[in-house]
């Protein structure tokens, strides 16, 4: 099983709104990643999460806050987003690190008003 | 320059045509390299996975890296309506480097 889930598939949220972003994976997979991507450029890093804990912070916005409750769940909170934040939000892991094949899940599609 | 170059197209080609698609890098300590499909308004799919020179073949797919030149390629044979997509090498060397992806249709 080479599935990484997230959900929820679409997002629309006000410039006020707090919403969480989550994602799963049951590979196995000690590394997990939140990447941003814009329409017709490639993903760009966020964070990385390596054995549960934050090893990488691509000087990413307060707005953005990541959390990883166990090996297999990632989640990202959002708050007080700008509509420049408008982006498919993806989530990936790999077995050990950034070095290896990641797998992503289908992302999800937040639009902030 | 460019850590990763890739063409972003657009690739158009008939039914049945081989596809040849292509990245030159800069940094020679990339070890690791990937090639991803990525389906309008989907996340990337990993396609191949290589990490020595020399070539891979998945099916139709055969990825092929030349690390003295520092290029790879994934070749696409008898391609199909559904290959249509955006591909995405990737390459790494302790963290990952996209390239900008090259777009891809497959005309029937």
């Amino acid at each position: 099983d080479t599935e990484v889930t997230q959900t929820p598939k679409h997002l629309v949220m006000g410039m006020t709104n707090k919403k969480s972003l989550k994602c799963e994976q049951h590979m196995g997979h000690r590394a997990m990643y939140w990447y941003k991507q814009k329409a017709k450029k490639p993903p760009e890093l966020m964070f990385v999460y390596s054995y549960e804990k934050l090893s990488i912070n691509e000087s990413v916005p307060s707005r953005f806050s990541p959390e990883c409750p166990n090996s297999s769940l990632l989640n990202l909170h959002l708050h007080a987003l700008q509509p420049e934040d408008s982006a498919l939000y993806l989530c990936a892991s790999s077995q050990y690190n950034l070095q290896e094949a990641q797998y992503f899940g289908p992302g999800t599609r937040l639009l902030v008003l | 320059q460019k850590e990763v170059e890739q063409d972003p197209g657009p690739l158009s080609v008939p039914e049945g045509a081989i596809v040849s698609l292509n990245c030159t890098y800069s940094n020679s300590a990339f070890q690791y390299f990937m090639w991803y499909r990525q389906y309008s308004r989907k996340g990337p799919e990993l396609l191949m996975y290589t990490y020595s020179s020399g070539n891979k073949e998945d099916g139709r797919f055969t990825a092929q890296v030349d690390k003295s030149s520092k290029y790879i390629s994934l070749f696409i044979r008898d391609s199909q309506p559904s290959d249509s997509a955006t591909y995405l090498c990737a390459m790494s060397a302790g963290d990952m480097r996209f390239g900008a992806g090259t777009r891809l249709t497959v005309k029937p």
